[in-house]
């Protein structure tokens, strides 16, 4: 199968300061969507980009696939924000990275 | 638009029974995944459904099975549970217009434990 590897595991930031996530997968997909999940575990979608640029809001995605990594950036961050972030790609099934737990802190 | 649903959200059950989880899809979705998740394995693919057949599974014992109506509701069932079973059940929906390029929509999930 696809391994997916995200970056940083975890995350700790304050209020207001802007991060960086990181997803690499070893094979080419067709498919590539960030999720948030919340503390109660629904998965939130927060992009599908299996290449390019997307923004909404204070959160951004670029994927670079013949690179094979993909970024979520986080600017401004608010305490509302905190939560595990996953990757996961898809060839004929979806593969998830083993996250990035965010924390924001006032 | 109705989110994907999942019943029951919570339930716990002892080593030996079986269980049976209900996934509906947003509705005009015709594909339905399933997928299992606990702190150790992390978010793992069990099974994908679309048009009543099963069209990819997972690394799982023959104990997880699935089927999906013709409404595309689904429902999987866990036999001879384990302790290892216990995890958050996730559920997810697509269109499965495009090939796999498309957007999953996941439920709020079902937490499974086995005592």
């Amino acid at each position: 199968g696809i391994q997916v590897e995200q970056s940083p595991p975890d995350l700790i930031l304050q209020e207001g300061a802007n991060s960086t996530l990181r997803c690499n997968f070893s094979d080419s997909v067709n498919n590539l969507q960030w999720f948030h999940q919340n503390p109660w575990g629904q998965l939130i979608n927060l992009f599908y980009i299996p290449s390019g640029t997307k923004q909404n809001g204070r959160l951004s995605a670029t994927t670079v696939a013949t690179e094979r990594y993909s970024l979520l950036y986080i600017s401004s961050s608010q305490t509302t924000d905190s939560g595990v972030y996953f990757c996961a790609v898809a060839g004929n099934q979806f593969y998830f990275g083993t996250g990035t737990s965010l924390t924001v802190i006032p | 638009k109705a989110g994907v649903t999942q019943t029951p959200r919570y339930l716990i059950k002892t080593r030996g029974q079986q269980v049976t989880l209900s996934c509906s899809p947003i509705s005009g979705h015709r594909s339905v995944s399933w997928y299992q998740q606990t702190p150790g394995q992390g978010l793992q693919f069990l099974f994908e459904y679309f048009s009543e057949t099963q069209r990819n599974k997972g690394n799982f014992p023959g104990r997880f099975s699935g089927r999906q109506f013709s409404n595309s509701r689904s429902e999987m069932n866990v036999s001879t549970l384990e302790l290892g079973d216990s995890a958050l059940y996730l559920c997810a929906s697509s269109l499965a217009v495009a090939g796999g390029q498309e957007t999953q929509y996941f439920g709020p999930g079902t937490r499974l434990l086995v005592l």
